[in-house]
């Protein structure tokens, strides 16, 4: 199956204070991102998708501005939560789609970001 | 929009089998995938069926039925390390199959030994 890293795999930050989470595909090119969060015991909530060069397309109920989506490349997009609160704190999972994926959609190793 | 309704937890032992249900509901069929995932980590994938019918791997099998808006996966000869959550999911939307997932919340399945 395809690899995918993310960095970090966990961070604890203080309020008001804005993270960055990277997710790279090592061994293919992603066009398009998906990020996902996951609070606990809940399932996996789509954020928000992103087409390398183009601007993130967010869910709804997603704010835009305070999570921030670079798709630069092919292989590495970054997800930014500015100005983090406690209510950010979760389990945040990339999931990068390579052109000409049929059925098999693979996910990152996920971050867990707490806020203090 | 779409509705995915699944049981909480399970539990079961070692070398049984376990049959996890799910019910959905979309505006659009496009499949249904079945992923598992462990404690703090991301899901994995298990199985995509688009017809209906059983499709076995291994171990694992899934069942849909589109008429009645069901599908269930099929765990036989469990293992300690099956204990995980199995989430069910649809796409978004009708316009795609891949990467748009709606999800479930997932079924916490126990082993015991």
């Amino acid at each position: 199956g395809a690899v995918v890293s993310q960095h970090p795999s966990w961070v604890i930050c203080k309020s008001g204070t804005s993270v960055k989470i990277e997710c790279r595909s090592l061994d293919f090119q992603a066009t398009t991102m998906f990020w996902y969060r996951q609070f606990p015991k809940q399932s996996l909530m789509l954020m928000a998708t992103s087409n390398e060069g183009s601007k993130a397309t967010y869910e709804q109920g997603v704010e835009k501005d305070k999570f921030l989506i670079n798709h630069a490349s092919l292989t590495l997009s970054t997800l930014t939560v500015t100005s983090a609160h406690p209510e950010d704190s979760s389990f945040y999972i990339c999931s990068p789609l390579a052109q000409g994926s049929y059925n098999e959609q693979f996910f990152g190793p996920g971050t867990r970001l707490t806020v203090l | 929009g779409q509705n995915i309704d699944q049981p909480t937890e399970m539990t079961a032992t070692e070398g049984a089998i376990v049959q996890i249900n799910c019910t959905y509901q979309t505006s659009g069929f496009n499949g249904l995938f079945w992923y598992q995932q462990h404690a703090g980590e991301a899901p994995t994938f298990l199985s995509y069926n688009v017809l209906d019918g059983l499709e076995e791997k291994g171990r694992f099998s899934s069942f849909l039925s589109r008429s009645k808006g069901y599908s269930y996966l099929l765990l036989k000869e469990l293992q300690m390390k099956d204990s995980a959550s199995y989430l069910c999911a649809v796409p978004a939307d009708r316009g795609s199959t891949l990467g748009r997932l709606y999800f479930g919340r997932g079924t916490q399945l126990t082993v015991w030994p």
